[in-house]
């Protein structure tokens, strides 16, 4: 069956350029996770959506991340004026209901962002 | 609040000996415990979960751990190692209480030699 998808899969921005990361979730998952994964650490949360209400983004290291989700399916998140400390892989997951615990989250493959 | 310490970024064991990758954690109320393994450029995948049922938790690939409250881990383990073990191991946690996030470890990669 299909899974989280992410594209694209690797982004090379120059610094200064905005990025649009994609993700489409398992069909019916009403929460969407938000992660960052720097080189050799663990993801940290970035943003939750539960369908399309943005209910947590205490995760977003600044103004600059920005993330939606209007229909509550797919999300995109946005780094506008990319800086070289944004470079990391970016996680999206996705579980069926809203995160009471133990709810299992899927996750994406991620996007691996490079900022020059 | 809750965090997440696992012990040594890197473990290395021979193809076929006991795998052991620790985990210990800090939560202010009851937790919910994961153990998610993550191979080269790919996402993350569920190993098992501690959902405060039992404390001896089997998951996939042969893998278990047990919660042991009065230590606060949750290690992980396997009798006997393979090669496609090879792999990042995350351990991460969330609270049994309302609305939470999930709170990872800086991962352990695994390293299995023949």
């Amino acid at each position: 069956g299909a899974g989280v998808s992410q594209s694209p899969r690797y982004k090379v921005a120059k610094r200064g350029q905005d990025v649009a990361l994609r993700c489409d979730p398992i069909s019916g998952h009403v929460s969407l996770f938000w992660y960052q994964q720097a080189l050799g650490q663990g993801p940290e949360f970035l943003t939750y959506f539960q369908n399309e209400a943005q209910l947590d983004k205490s995760g977003l290291p600044s103004d600059r991340f920005f993330a939606e989700r209007p229909e509550g399916s797919v999300s995109t998140l946005k780094i506008q004026r990319t800086q070289q400390e944004d470079s990391a892989v970016y996680l999206c997951a996705s579980s069926l209901a809203t995160p009471q615990g133990t709810d299992t989250q899927y996750f994406g493959p991620g996007t691996r962002l490079t900022v020059l | 609040a809750q965090s997440v310490t696992q012990l040594g970024s890197h473990v290395s064991v021979s193809e076929g000996a006991l795998v052991l990758l620790r985990c210990n954690y800090s939560s202010s109320v009851p937790p919910y415990l994961f153990w998610y393994v993550q191979y080269p450029n790919q996402g993350l995948q569920l190993l098992l979960k501690y959902t405060s049922a039992a404390t001896l938790v089997k998951g996939i690939n042969g893998f278990e751990a047990e919660f042991k409250k009065s230590e606060t881990s949750f290690h992980l383990t396997k009798p006997s190692a393979h090669m496609s073990d090879a792999a990042e191991y995350f351990c991460a946690v969330t609270l049994n209480s309302g609305y939470s996030t999930l709170t990872f470890g800086k991962g352990t990669m695994l390293l299995v030699s023949p």
